[in-house]
């Protein structure tokens, strides 16, 4: 395991579905973080996890967002009654904390579009 | 509130070139600093950091970074442009007292075009 992995990298579903993504992250990091990136913008922060808490939620995740990282390993995104404006790609990373290290590395993201 | 600016929507320089992309931040202690690279339908690649020390921070690929404080930039540079260079590059930036990296901000980002 040499680095974060996402899946799947696409996803086309249509308006209304439900949607499911996975991320698994580098083995030994204890924190896991989803943003969302659509084009011509940077990635937008989402949801963040230490071990299996899920200490900090943005505004832009809505009520029909949801994320769990059941065993503080990997971590599920799943997205209720998809809306258009939902498309974008979906990035995951991860990171060790309390040791001094200040980035996160991220997995190559899932995109997502809604028809 | 924190923020990051990329002024220029994309770079193009010519093969073996030096190249600059800049970035200018915003944060009300001290900054860390970051950039990143993304290749189409891809995930952002860690290039380098400015955590203290140095104001010159090398790090991927050849790249490097130069800390200004006075200018509150941190503009990537290159010596010698490769057209493998061509990709999205993004900078972000936190305040070193904010919290984990759950704080950062991103940039909107800057295309760079290699010529061959």
């Amino acid at each position: 395991d040499t680095g974060v992995s996402q899946d799947p990298r696409h996803k086309i579903t249509k308006r209304g579905q439900n949607v499911t993504f996975r991320c698994d992250p580098i083995s030994e990091h204890n924190r896991l973080y989803w943003y969302r990136q659509t084009l011509g913008q940077g990635p937008e922060f989402l949801t963040y996890f230490q071990n299996e808490a899920q200490l900090e939620k943005s505004r832009l995740l809505s009520d029909r967002f949801s994320a769990e990282r059941p065993k503080g390993s990997f971590s599920t995104l799943e997205i209720q009654r998809t809306e258009q404006g939902d498309s974008a790609m979906y990035l995951c990373a991860s990171s060790l904390a309390g040791t001094g290290s200040t980035e996160a590395f991220f997995g190559q993201g899932t995109r997502l579009t809604v028809v | 509130a924190q923020s990051v600016a990329q002024p220029e929507d994309q770079v193009n320089v010519a093969e073996g070139n030096p190249l600059t992309v800049k970035c200018t931040y915003s944060v009300s202690g001290n900054p860390y600093l970051f950039w990143y690279v993304q290749y189409p339908n891809r995930g952002l690649q860690f290039l380098l950091k400015y955590i203290t020390g140095d104001n010159l921070v090398k790090g991927s690929y050849g790249f490097e970074a130069e800390f200004n404080k006075s200018q509150t930039s941190f503009h990537l540079k290159k010596p010698s442009a490769l057209v493998s260079d061509s990709a999205l590059y993004f900078c972000a930036v936190r305040d070193i007292n904010s919290g984990g990296y759950q704080k950062v901000t991103f940039g909107t980002g800057t295309k760079l075009q290699v010529i061959p």
